[in-house]
Parts: structure tokens; sequence; C-alpha cells
């Protein structure tokens, strides 16, 4: 089966950088997408990494180390409106089709 | 574009009553999946759709929870009895789903919150 990992809160001030760590175990790992949602709110795609490296996207980047399992989420210049919680997901391959797994999800509270 | 529509919004029952979801994708979307979301957790997929026929259904418990997509579009889940395990939010996603564009992203509905007393 697959298996996520991620801190569950990190709270940080308005204007600072948080990063925000995912490892992962699983099979027919394809890639690695990040979600924010919002209190009552829907799930809403931020990134998706397929291969190593940064992506970056405004303030958003995210990082995959394909060898390592691992990747992250770094949220820069954060705005009272980033509280959230923060979801990774593994993109996995199989008889089924594509499938989307995703991990505990991290809140991230920010005061002003 | 119109985004992935959800109803109810909420919905109170009893245990052991039934209950259903309906949910109506993004047009054009070949992928539809039902995620159940319990409170402080991620998203868990229950069932996925690939037009009107089942890609996954491998954590759906059939025993009580049934989902159909007539016509390839829109989607009704249902739980009968419901217990109070089941107390969630159901959300419906959509996806392009064509070709192997694996970075494509899943759009997500706001989800109907269910609570069972």
């Amino acid at each position: 089966g697959q298996s996520l990992e991620q801190p569950s809160e990190v709270t940080a001030v308005e204007g600072a950088i948080v990063q925000i760590n995912c490892t992962y175990q699983t099979s027919g790992f394809y890639g690695l997408s990040w979600y924010q949602q919002h209190d009552g709110g829907a799930p809403t795609f931020l990134s998706y990494n397929g291969l190593d490296g940064l992506e970056e996207t405004g303030r958003f980047s995210s990082f995959l180390s394909r060898s390592d399992s691992y990747g992250y989420l770094l949220l820069q210049e954060l705005q009272m409106k980033d509280s959230a919680s923060y979801f990774c997901a593994v993109t996995t391959s199989g008889a089924a089709g594509n499938k989307l797994t995703f991990g505990g999800g991290t809140r991230v509270l920010v005061k002003p | 574009e119109a985004g992935v529509a959800q109803s109810p919004r909420y919905k109170i029952i009893e245990k052991r009553q039934s209950v259903a979801f309906w949910c109506n994708p993004i047009s054009g979307h070949a992928t539809l999946y039902w995620y159940q979301q319990i409170l402080g957790q991620g998203p868990k997929l229950l069932i996925q759709f690939q037009n009107n026929g089942v890609v996954d259904d491998s954590q759906l418990p059939k025993d009580r929870f049934s989902a159909e997509r007539l016509k390839g579009v829109d989607s009704t889940l249902k739980i009968q009895p419901a217990k109070l395990e089941d107390s969630a939010v159901y959300l419906c996603a959509s996806r392009e789903g064509r070709g192997q564009r694996l970075n494509q992203p899943q759009h997500f509905g706001d989800g109907t919150r269910l609570s069972i007393l």
C-alpha cells in the first residue's frame, strides 16, 4: 500500500517562509502533488512534480527527490489567506488506472 | 468554466437511515472520483469512474455504499444503512482524464458534510 508522512501543524508569522516536508512509501509512483484546503472548502490544486527538482509558481514552490522518496512545498512571503491545510498526494498507476493518495495534511496557521 | 457541483451541502441523519449525494462534474471531464474525508484527515478515495465505468472501487465498503454514474456525466453516492463512523465530508472530484497527462489536476467540489446521530 501507500503511506505518506507530513507534519500535522506549522505556525508562522506574516511574511515568513514555511517548508512542509512530505515523505512517502509507495509502488507505481508517478509524481507528487500538493493541494490546499481552507476550512469548509474544496481542496484546490497547487502543484505537481513528476521529475526531480524544483517547480515554482508565484510564492509557492514544490520540490521532489524520487531517490529519497521525499518532497516539500515552500510557501514564501506568507499572507493571512495562506492559513489552510496543505496535503501532499502521490500519483500511482496500476491496473486500475491513475490514482491519487493523500497524506494526512499539514495545518498552517499564519499569525499577524 | 463552472466547477464541480455537489448537493446537498449538509445532511444530518440518524444511524441506520439511508442518504444519497449528487455530483455534477466539470463539463467534458471523463474521470470522476468520490472521496471520504474524516475530520482532520486527508481525502480517501472511495470510487473512481472513467466515463460510466468503474475503474477502482477497492476501498468502497460495498455492503453499505453504492455509486453510479449513468450516461457518464452526473454521479450519485448512496449509503444504506448509515453508521456513526460514516460522519465525514464526501467530496466529488473530476479530471479531464484523456491521454496520459499525469499532471492533470483533480478539481474538487465543496463536498457534502454528513453528520450521523
